[in-house]
């Protein structure tokens, strides 16, 4: 049982290069997160995806999309890299929408863009 | 829309004494959950400990505590016989109790340790 993982671990990127973020549960959870952790500041919401098949907006989405595999896999991409998007970046997931269940995060992929 | 300030970049404390870390919040639900969690030089994102806004008890998982007083809105954690493995980021979430279960973070307090 791996719980959250998130691929890759590093990366750099330069302006204006685009890739996608990995993640993947295999908890049979229904929702699934993206958070972005910067420097000095706590965790913020990209995007969420309450449950297979819907996806939505966070607290930081420009930039962002994702895009909801199955119900395991959760990916985020960059389609145009910046600077400003330079961060740790966090996938997590939980059990059910509407109740109290734990989110389980990710270890987390460090992006650089230069 | 729901903030959470934790005024404490940094903090410290000699092994094996307490150390309480502050979190304010501002929502105007009235039911909700609050959580501390705890991030070591791994990056991973543990949870420490949880709290209903309903249950007026305060929660507590061994040696951590809170101290929640929600006409305050505060929300503060309680380390007792503090541990080197304590040393971390601590972060204060808060969750609205219905809909999408989206956590709101604090800044972060950088805990220290001294042996």
């Amino acid at each position: 049982n791996a719980g959250v993982t998130q691929t890759p671990k590093f990366q750099v990127l330069k302006t204006g290069q685009s890739m996608t973020l990995q993640c993947a549960q295999d908890m049979n959870h229904n929702s699934m997160y993206w958070y972005r952790q910067d420097p000095g500041m706590g965790l913020r919401l990209i995007y969420y995806s309450a449950s297979e098949g819907t996806t939505d907006k966070g607290e930081v989405p420009n930039g962002y999309n994702v895009s909801r595999l199955n119900k395991r896999e959760f990916s985020l991409r960059l389609e145009s890299a910046a600077p400003s998007q330079t961060s740790v970046y966090f996938c997590a997931s939980s059990e059910n929408y509407g109740s109290y269940n734990e989110q389980f995060f990710g270890p987390g992929t460090r992006l650089t863009v230069l | 829309a729901q903030t959470v300030t934790q005024s404490q970049p940094e903090m410290s404390v000699q092994e094996a004494e307490t150390v309480t870390l502050s979190c304010t919040y501002d929502t105007s639900e009235s039911d909700y959950y609050l959580f501390w969690y705890k991030q070591p030089p791994s990056r991973q994102m543990i949870l420490v400990i949880r709290q209903e806004a309903y249950k007026q008890q305060n929660a507590t998982e061994n040696r951590f505590s809170v101290n929640f007083q929600k006409a305050a809105k505060s929300f503060s954690l309680k380390i007792s016989d503090s541990q080197l493995g304590d040393a971390a980021m601590y972060f204060c979430a808060y969750r609205r109790t219905k809909g999408a279960q989206k956590l709101v973070f604090g800044q972060g307090t950088r805990l220290t340790i001294n042996p």
